[in-house]
């Protein structure tokens, strides 16, 4: 069965440096998504990019974070001067349709 | 009010039973409905998807999605220990740009 897949699987980083959390979405998929989930909370949805541009983020998603694809691909998230409160597991999703998602099994983020 | 809420749980039943998930939520902009299963440390699997009010049954999984009321179920019937992890509720507009999840109830079926 296709899945998306997410690499690293932990990334621990110093506080104030940027990480880039990559993920390979399933391939005739056209709908990419980040999302993430602080230890214990809801899963929260961060960016949604069709056709090359950002179509939906939320407030979470400041200038902080961006996400590219780079190539026919890859998808990824870059978290600039990452903080304290960034560690948490982000998931990479994409879709056929915009709807039923298949979610990759994360990246964790440790920031200390 | 919170967008989307769900008894957090933990639900525990013994091998067999009937398991009744449930979800409020109160944006009536919400058009599509999902269930996701989640192991600890690992990324929600879809497993059920459904379009405005109906049921949607699939194999021993079963949806229910009252729009009226605002309030939809999954239920599974024949409980197996492999089915304990946390159900997470999720929904969507029409947009479809991004899905809002309940906070998830965990799930103990016990042999």
């Amino acid at each position: 069965e296709p899945e998306v897949t997410q690499t690293p699987s932990h990334q621990v980083t110093q506080m104030g440096q940027e990480v880039i959390l990559r993920c390979v979405p399933i391939s005739n998929h056209l709908y990419f998504y980040w999302y993430r989930q602080i230890l214990g909370q809801k899963v929260e949805f961060l960016v949604s990019f069709y056709n090359n541009e950002i179509s939906e983020k939320s407030e979470i998603f400041d200038d902080q974070f961006s996400v590219e694809r780079p190539d026919g691909s890859n998808f990824t998230l870059k978290i600039r001067s990452t903080k304290l409160e960034d560690s948490a597991m982000y998931f990479c999703a994409s879709s056929e349709d915009s709807y039923g998602y298949t979610f990759g099994s994360g990246t964790r983020l440790t920031v200390v | 009010q919170k967008e989307v809420e769900q008894d957090p749980g933990p639900l525990s039943v013994p091998e067999g039973a009937i398991v009744s998930l449930n979800c409020t939520y109160s944006n009536s902009a919400f058009q599509y409905f999902m269930w996701y299963r989640q192991y600890s440390r690992k990324g929600p699997e879809l497993l059920m998807y459904t379009y405005s009010s109906g049921n949607k049954e699939d194999g021993r999984f079963t949806a229910q999605v009252d729009k009226s009321s605002k309030y939809i179920s999954l239920f599974i019937r024949d409980s197996q220990p492999s089915d304990s992890a946390t159900y997470l509720c999720a929904m969507e507009d029409n947009a479809g740009n991004m899905l809002t999840f309940g906070g998830g109830t965990r799930l103990m079926v016990k042999p």
